[in-house]
């Protein structure tokens, strides 16, 4: 399996805290993503990244930012969440946006914002 | 803008066919294909991109109509393990560095 892991796996907390998700790689990959899955939604991008301190907003950007200050590393901050923010939240890395871009997932952490 | 697939879910018994579609408003340059399985993350099929050429899955094929800016995923002769959720992704041009996801459709294949 490719090295990806995602930490917490389960949180919950009370609306209005800040929350942190962290995403790790050790494939040394260029790109990392943010996706957020809801029911009838299906995956919705919400920040990506293509190199350290490299990073842009995807479909549903507002309440969240990121950082990636190492390679490896890729932080989804939740300034002040939301119960709309309940989700589960995947993070995936590719090589590149290259002919064969191909994303491979974290297992996913779900949070639940009472 | 978000793919939209057809159908939503569909529950075959195991040796069926299926179909699912993925289309988009916008003018593409890949589909991907992806499947998750209850509470798993979602695990790469299939690419296909503008002008014919298909990466991915054996027993899994897919077409690509770049007129029409749809794919359609063909599952032949259906096995219990293809029940999940199939989602397509959308690339709109060669390097764009997001995939776009479709809403998602749930196939349950029954013995």
């Amino acid at each position: 399996d490719a090295g990806i892991t995602q930490s917490p796996r389960h949180k919950v907390t009370e609306t209005g805290t800040p929350v942190t998700l962290r995403c790790h790689q050790t494939e040394n990959h260029r790109y990392m993503y943010w996706y957020r899955q809801d029911p009838g939604h299906g995956l919705r991008l919400i920040h990506y990244s293509y190199g350290v301190k490299d990073t842009d907003k995807g479909e549903v950007s507002d309440g969240y930012s990121v950082s990636r200050s190492k390679t490896e590393d890729f932080l989804l901050t939740l300034e002040s969440a939301t119960s709309s923010q309940t989700s589960v939240y995947f993070c995936a890395i590719s090589e590149g946006p290259t002919v064969a871009n191909v994303l491979t997932f974290g297992a996913g952490s779900r949070l639940t914002v009472l | 803008q978000q793919p939209v697939q057809s159908p939503q879910a569909v529950i075959l018994r195991e040796g069926e066919d299926a179909v699912i579609n993925c289309s988009s408003s916008k003018a593409l340059y890949s589909v991907h294909w992806y499947r998750q399985k209850h509470g798993e993350a979602p695990v790469f099929l299939m690419i296909l991109l503008k002008g014919g050429e298909q990466k991915g899955h054996e027993k899994i094929s897919a077409s690509f109509n770049e007129k029409k800016q749809q794919s359609s995923l063909y599952l032949t002769a259906s096995q219990l393990s293809y029940s999940g959720t199939y989602f397509c992704g959308s690339q709109e041009v060669q390097g764009a560095q997001k995939l776009v996801f479709g809403q998602g459709t749930r196939l349950t294949i029954n013995p």
